[in-house]
């Protein structure tokens, strides 16, 4: 069965530090993969997404994942974090039913 | 992209009664989401909307207790019927469009 799991239930850090947020999932084939972030109050916004190919991807707001096969992993990265980045941050997986499996969230708190 | 909104934005209801949510596109789309998000939690798939003939549902989650509509290709509504306060949460509606889901705000239930 598809699954998401997020490691981190609450990271926090310094503003200008950088982040790593941690997503394993597990699938049998090459998954779709996605990070969203929610900010109170708010929908989720989607931050960037692998489909296949470069298995660095992009995304708004500065950040970026890297899809490592070998470890069912899809980490998001920024170098530099704003107090605007705390928020609620989801890893989802799409598998062959095109129905999104998400991960428990990571609450990253940011301090001046 | 989708633009999405819904209503109610939160509503406080009295146990044994039933809300309807209304989840607006501004395009049309084929594919609509509920999704529930408890206190704390992670987003959990509700239901498929299909336009045109039922929703399709996952385990755990019955037409009796959330019916759902889909009347056209940019609206779908959600009622949580006879209410509990363990059906206290975050509804979202959610959209594919262009290989991506997008969300709505959200509608934050609270039962008394």
């Amino acid at each position: 069965a598809q699954s998401v799991t997020q490691p981190d239930i609450h990271i926090t850090v310094s503003e200008g530090a950088s982040l790593e947020l941690r997503c394993n999932y597990s699938y049998g084939a090459t998954p779709y993969l996605f990070w969203y972030v929610q900010s109170p109050g708010q929908g989720l916004q989607l931050l960037l997404k692998y489909f296949s190919g470069d298995t660095l991807v992009q995304g708004i707001k500065g950040f970026e994942a890297e899809f490592k096969r070998s470890q069912s992993s899809f980490n998001l990265r920024k170098p530099s974090v704003h107090w605007s980045d705390a928020a609620e941050y989801f890893c989802a997986v799409e598998g062959n039913t095109d129905k999104l499996i998400f991960g428990t969230g990571t609450r990253l708190q940011v301090f001046p | 992209s989708a633009v999405i909104s819904q209503k109610p934005s939160r509503d406080i209801c009295q146990r044994g009664t039933s809300l309807t949510i209304q989840c607006q596109v501004d395009s049309q789309v084929t594919m609509m989401f509920w999704y529930r998000q408890q206190p704390g939690q992670s987003l959990t798939l509700i239901a498929t909307a299909n336009q045109g003939s039922e929703a399709t549902y996952e385990s755990g989650f019955v037409i009796d207790k959330f019916p759902i509509s889909r009347p056209n290709l940019t609206f779908s509504t959600l009622t949580v019927s006879n209410m509990s306060p363990e059906d206290s949460s975050i509804y979202l509606c959610s959209v594919e469009s262009d290989g991506e889901q997008f969300f709505g705000p959200g509608t934050r239930l609270t039962v008394l």
